[in-house]
């Protein structure tokens, strides 16, 4: 199992441009979700999915859209990159754990991004 | 929406405890995570504990939880310099199963080990 994996690992826009993300999970994991993590603010949530064809808001949606057409693939866009959304941006997905009563995400390595 | 508040950095020595406190936002959570994340990579599920429980053990950790004080610490005994990373708390609002796996995260604790 590779788990989940992010692509491209490390990206340079500049401002205007546009760029999608894609993470992948191979452990048909119904949820998945979107963070981006900014130096002293912990992980914020941009968009998840609870099943394929699913989306919904996070706490930071502006300026990003998801797809989920496969289950195992949910990607991320930005139709028109600012320099406010330099970040590192990570994949999640999870389960919803029937013996232990808790869901476990599990992250990807991350996508550095750069809006110049 | 309101953060899980925990110290930005805690610098410890090695073969010391370490304790990295948070505070979380809702009484009706009902797990707390406790996550790791090590410099370049994403973050991985340490430990995490039931409401209700006071305290859970797992080897080098101790997880205490003071639900009346909203209060979940990490504690990490004979601590190594491979325990430098950043930890995260985290807590699921609303109750069980009715935030389908959603997170929320403090800010994250630098945990930094001093040979």
């Amino acid at each position: 199992n590779a788990g989940v994996t992010q692509t491209p690992k490390f990206r340079v826009l500049k401002t205007g441009q546009s760029m999608t993300l894609l993470c992948a999970q191979d452990m048909n994991h119904e949820y998945m979700y979107w963070y981006r993590q900014d130096p002293g603010m912990g992980l914020r949530l941009i968009h998840y999915s609870v099943g394929e064809g699913t989306t919904a808001k996070g706490e930071v949606p502006d300026g990003y859209n998801v797809s989920r057409l496969k289950k195992q693939n949910f990607l991320l866009g930005l139709e028109s990159a600012a320099p406010s959304q330099t970040s590192v941006y990570f994949c999640a997905s999870s389960y919803y754990q029937r013996d232990r009563g808790t869901y476990e995400q599990y992250f990807g390595p991350g996508t550095r991004l750069t809006v110049t | 929406g309101e953060d899980a508040e925990q110290s930005l950095f805690l610098s410890v020595r090695e073969g010391d405890s370490s304790v990295i406190n948070c505070t979380y936002t809702d009484s009706s959570s009902t797990y707390l995570y406790w996550y790791k994340q090590e410099p370049g990579a994403g973050l991985q599920l340490l430990t995490y504990i039931f409401s209700n429980m006071d305290m859970k053990q797992d080897q080098r950790l101790t997880v205490l939880l003071n639900k009346k004080d909203k209060h979940l610490s990490l504690r990490i005994a004979d601590t190594q310099t491979g325990d430098s990373a950043i930890y995260f708390c985290a807590e699921s609002k609303g109750g069980r199963g009715s935030t389908l796996g959603r997170l929320y995260f403090g800010r994250g604790t630098q945990l930094t080990v001093w040979p």
